[in-house]
């Protein structure tokens, strides 16, 4: 069965920086597309960042470039995302999901969640 | 850009819905449908355009190509009241539609 966990949310300052983590439960991570979606209270889905299953291409939405990163460590299982210069429109509900990439890319199972709150 | 409406629509038990999903540009058959219910993660329904998952019962249906696509869900469940989004597969960035609250 597949489960995605994500962890590493929590309550940051404006400016600050905090680090999400993804990890697998039963499916060959690695070969696998992984992204990250974000969800803001009562709002709709918005796309994030999303790598490849090599690691070696990775997208980023416009409102997070150069401020997050993406990442995955291949010995661990897991998937990164690093925020930097966080800011209350970041406020959202992060989910990583395993993205398939046959018909383009899409999302056929995602973690629970995890809330980041941008505040002071 | 997709743009997804009607935003949101009452129906009871039995009903027909439709909802339906126009993106900005020409996407082939490379879309996905998303149903979410409240305090849950997204599920993926419906991908390239019409494929159904496996699982999901044969009442929803997806058709379209281009630019103007449509979930249809025919006999509505007691369970299929919930939100629904649409999401172009084909181009970075990758977007969603607004949503569609299928309501009571």
């Amino acid at each position: 069965e597949v489960q995605l966990v994500e962890s590493g949310g929590g309550l940051v300052q404006p400016g600050g920086s905090l680090r999400l983590s993804c990890a697998d439960s039963g499916f060959t991570f690695n070969n696998y597309a992984i992204s990250w979606v974000r969800q803001a209270p009562g709002k709709g889905l918005e796309w994030v960042s999303s790598i490849s299953g090599s690691g070696g291409s990775t997208y980023y939405a416009d409102a997070v470039k150069g401020r997050f990163t993406i990442s995955r460590d291949k010995f661990k299982n897991t998937v990164s995302l690093q925020m930097h210069n966080l800011r209350a429109e970041d406020t959202a509900i992060y989910y990583c999901a395993r993205t398939r990439v046959s018909r383009g890319w899409y999302f056929d199972y995602w973690g629970q969640g995890t809330l980041v709150t941008v505040s002071s | 850009q997709m743009t997804q409406s009607p935003s949101s629509v009452s129906a009871s038990v039995g009903d027909t819905v439709t909802i339906t999903c126009r993106a900005s540009q020409d996407s082939s058959f490379w879309l996905a449908w998303y149903q979410q219910k409240p305090g849950k993660a997204p599920n993926l329904l419906i991908y390239g355009a019409s494929t159904l998952v496996d699982g999901v019962p044969s009442r929803f249906s997806g058709s379209g190509s281009g630019t103007d696509f449509t979930l249809t869900i025919s006999s509505l469940q007691p369970e299929d009241f919930a939100t629904y989004y649409c999401q172009q597969t084909n181009l970075f960035p990758l977007t969603f539609g607004g949503g569609t609250k299928v309501e009571i």
